[in-house]
C-alpha cells in the first residue's frame, strides 16, 4: 500500500483564521479523498478531491468553506477556513485506486479555540 | 493521543478468545466493503476486505462474513490480543455513484489480558 504523510499532524487554531492541511503520497495514484471525523464519531466523507479539476463537494460541503487542491497525483491540500469551535475534528486523507480499496494517511487533529 | 469513539458500543473479550464484531448496513446496492481498525491518535487501518459476490473471506487471524439478505457484516478476530485493542470500523461502497467510502459507526472493542 502507498504511504501516506499528513502535515501537520496537529494544531490549535484561532477561530476566524484559516488552516491549510497538505497531503503526500509516496506514488501516484487514482483517487484522493477528504474527510473528518469529529470526537467520538465516525469518518464523514467532505469531498473528493480531482486532479486538474474542482473537487468534488459532498451534501453539507461547500467550497467556500473547505477549499480543495490538487495539482498532481500524489498531493492534495484542505483548507478549513473561518474556522470555529465546531470544525474541531481530525481531518484525515485517503487514496484509492482502481480496486476500490482505500489507505487513510495519520490523520491532523485540529482544535479550533 | 486523542481517543476515539467515545461514545461508541463496546466488545470487551478475554486474551486469546475469539472476537465477532458486528456491522449492518444500509445500502442494498453496495458492492465492496472494508473493515477498518482505528487506534488511539493514528488513521484507520486497512484490515480485510469483501466483494458482494462473496459471502467469506479468511486473512491471518481475521474472517469477514457477508450476509446480504440481511444486510449484515461481521468481523472476526481469532485468538485476540491486547494489540487488538481499538475501534472498529466497517464501510462500504455502493454499486453506481462515486466510488468513496460511506463509514458505519464503528465498534470498540477492549481486550482484556
Amino acid at each position: 500500500s502507498a504511504v501516506i504523510s499528513q502535515k501537520p499532524s496537529r494544531d490549535i487554531c484561532q477561530r476566524g483564521t484559516s488552516l491549510t492541511i497538505q497531503c503526500q503520497v509516496d506514488s501516484q495514484v487514482t483517487m484522493m479523498f477528504w474527510y473528518r471525523q469529529q470526537p467520538g464519531q465516525s469518518l464523514t466523507l467532505i469531498a473528493t478531491a480531482n486532479q486538474g479539476s474542482e473537487a468534488t463537494y459532498e451534501s453539507g460541503f461547500v467550497i467556500d468553506k473547505f477549499p480543495i487542491s490538487r495539482p498532481n497525483l500524489t498531493f492534495s491540500t484542505l483548507t478549513v477556513s473561518n474556522m470555529s469551535p465546531e470544525d474541531s475534528s481530525i481531518y484525515l486523507c485517503s487514496v484509492g485506486g482502481f480496486t476500490d480499496t482505500q489507505y487513510f494517511g495519520p490523520g491532523t487533529r485540529l482544535t479550533v479555540l | 493521543g486523542e481517543s476515539v469513539g467515545l461514545h461508541l458500543p463496546t466488545l470487551s473479550v478475554q486474551e486469546g478468545d475469539n472476537s465477532i464484531i458486528n456491522c449492518a448496513y444500509s445500502n442494498s446496492a453496495s458492492d465492496y466493503f472494508i473493515w477498518y481498525k482505528q487506534e488511539s491518535g493514528k488513521g484507520p487501518q486497512f484490515i480485510i476486505d469483501i466483494r458482494s459476490n462473496m459471502d467469506k473471506r479468511q486473512g491471518q487471524r481475521v474472517t469477514v462474513l457477508l450476509n446480504k439478505t440481511v444486510k449484515h457484516l461481521s468481523l472476526q478476530i481469532a485468538a485476540t490480543q491486547p494489540g487488538d485493542s481499538a475501534v472498529y470500523f466497517c464501510a462500504e461502497i455502493p454499486l453506481t455513484g462515486r466510488r468513496a467510502l460511506t463509514f458505519g459507526s464503528g465498534t470498540r472493542l477492549q481486550v482484556q489480558p
